[in-house]
């Protein structure tokens, strides 16, 4: 079975200031990790993704992730928060071999950002 | 594109009333997925489908919730007969598999409010 962990049900943030957002997953093989962003009242966005290759990820909106085996960890970064960043985020994962086609949800992180 | 497209935006009904949900998935998405989001619970995958097969259905609540994807353009998603704690927001995604990309398109999900 494959499980995501959000351990912080709120972040809060003074904009200007680095921001994380915590994330931990659990699959029985390897992952595909995924951050997505739910602004109030929206349908969820992706953000960013991590399927091989370099372990630190970019995405959009100048938000990066890192992707840590031996931690299971792939925490959402970003050097300098805006206030328009404060929303619901999710990250995800999904057992790239797992034949199956799911994927699993934490379960969200709000993030305040503020003046 | 359009993207996933959600029908109605919100649903205002009475327990004991059938609910219907849409979906129209993005053109070319081989792959279709119903999740529910509530404060409690956060998101659940409902049912998914695979070429307008359904795969997998574990996540569907009980028997009251039906889900049909008789074409690769469209999906419903059923109720009936509805109760208070079906309310939530519901969402539709869909994929394109097998490109490596796995990136899934949300719509902008379905408030449903059951009195």
């Amino acid at each position: 079975a494959q499980s995501v962990a959000q351990p912080e049900d709120q972040v809060n943030v003074a904009e200007g200031n680095p921001l994380t957002v915590k994330c931990t997953y659990s699959v029985s093989g390897n992952p595909y990790l995924f951050w997505y962003v739910q602004y109030p009242n929206r349908g969820l966005q992706f953000l960013l993704k991590y399927i091989t290759g370099d372990n630190l990820v970019k995405g959009s909106y100048g938000f990066e992730a890192e992707f840590n085996k031996s931690q299971t960890s792939f925490h959402l970064k970003k050097p300098s928060a805006l206030v328009s960043d404060s929303a619901l985020y999710f990250c995800a994962v999904r057992d790239r071999d797992n034949a199956g086609n799911m994927l699993t949800f934490g379960g969200g992180t709000r993030l305040m950002v503020k003046p | 594109d359009a993207g996933v497209i959600q029908s109605p935006r919100h649903e205002v009904t009475e327990m004991g009333q059938e609910v219907t949900l849409r979906c129209k998935p993005i053109s070319g998405h081989n792959s279709l997925f119903w999740y529910r989001q509530t404060m409690m619970r956060g998101l659940e995958l409902l049912i998914y489908f695979n070429n307008n097969v359904p795969i997998d259905d574990s996540g569907m609540p009980e028997d009251r919730f039906s889900a049909k994807m008789p074409n690769a353009s469209f999906s419903t998603l059923k109720i009936q007969p509805s109760e208070p704690r079906d309310s939530a927001v519901y969402f539709c995604a869909s994929r394109k598999t097998g490109t490596g990309n796995e990136k899934l398109f949300f719509g902008s999900g379905t408030q449903l409010s059951v009195l």
